[in-house]
């Protein structure tokens, strides 16, 4: 089976605009969700999508949105970015069926420079 | 609510030394439990998981954990390090099946020659 997989890994912008992110999840895994990791703070979660469905949503501003399509394919979207938004996004995804047990499939990243 | 203590950032042993890696949660119903290892510019990979059966858990790489409830930890060990395993751990707790994944601070592991 393919991995879950992450584009672009890396990408420039500057302040103000907006960036999309893309996340394949492995097949058959049908929740995916999405941590902002820097130096800083650490792993920060994001979101968890579930049959299209944000399930549990972390504590970031309004700005950092995502969406769930049918394929279980994700998407996250940063506008007006700050250069604070610097960081690597790591998507992961879950199978969610009864044998599960709550483990993330990591994705590589997608490595995000605001200048 | 949920949380993951990972104390230190930062822990240094020589090649062929114990690996001893802290980890201690907080949840308000038994936990799932997770090491995960990062290497650089990569995602993270699952070491190993607790999950209610065993306590004594084995994973990857020659690592194992011991999940203690009394103690509320599950530190990360393993009996000789290699150099291979220089990397970024990090502990990681839910609270349920369907509840977010929150993971500690981090340990960076340097291995020396």
């Amino acid at each position: 089976k393919a991995g879950v997989t992450q584009t672009p890994r890396y990408l420039i912008k500057t302040r103000g605009q907006q960036v999309t992110l893309s996340c394949s999840p492995i097949s058959g895994h049908r929740s995916v969700s999405w941590y902002q990791q820097t130096p800083g703070q650490g792993l920060q979660f994001l979101f968890e999508y579930f049959s299209e469905t944000q399930r549990n949503k972390g504590n970031f501003p309004g700005r950092f949105s995502g969406r769930q399509f049918s394929n279980s394919r994700s998407e996250m979207n940063v506008s007006t970015l700050e250069l604070g938004d610097s960081a690597l996004y790591l998507c992961a995804s879950t199978p969610m069926d009864v044998s599960n047990t709550g483990e993330l499939f990591f994705g590589e990243g997608s490595r995000l420079t605001v200048l | 609510a949920q949380s993951v203590t990972q104390l230190g950032s930062h822990v240094s042993v020589s090649e062929g030394a114990l690996v001893l890696l802290r980890c201690n949660y907080s949840s308000s119903v038994p936990p799932y439990l997770f090491w995960y290892v990062q290497y650089p510019n990569q995602g993270l990979q699952l070491l190993l998981k607790y999950t209610s059966a065993a306590t004594l858990v084995k994973g990857i790489n020659g690592f194992e954990a011991e999940f203690k409830k009394s103690e509320t930890s599950f530190h990360l060990t393993k009996p000789s390090a290699h150099m291979s395993d220089a990397a970024e751990y990090f502990c990681a707790v839910r609270s349920g099946a369907n509840s977010k994944l929150t993971f500690g601070k981090g340990i960076t592991l340097s291995v020396r020659p």
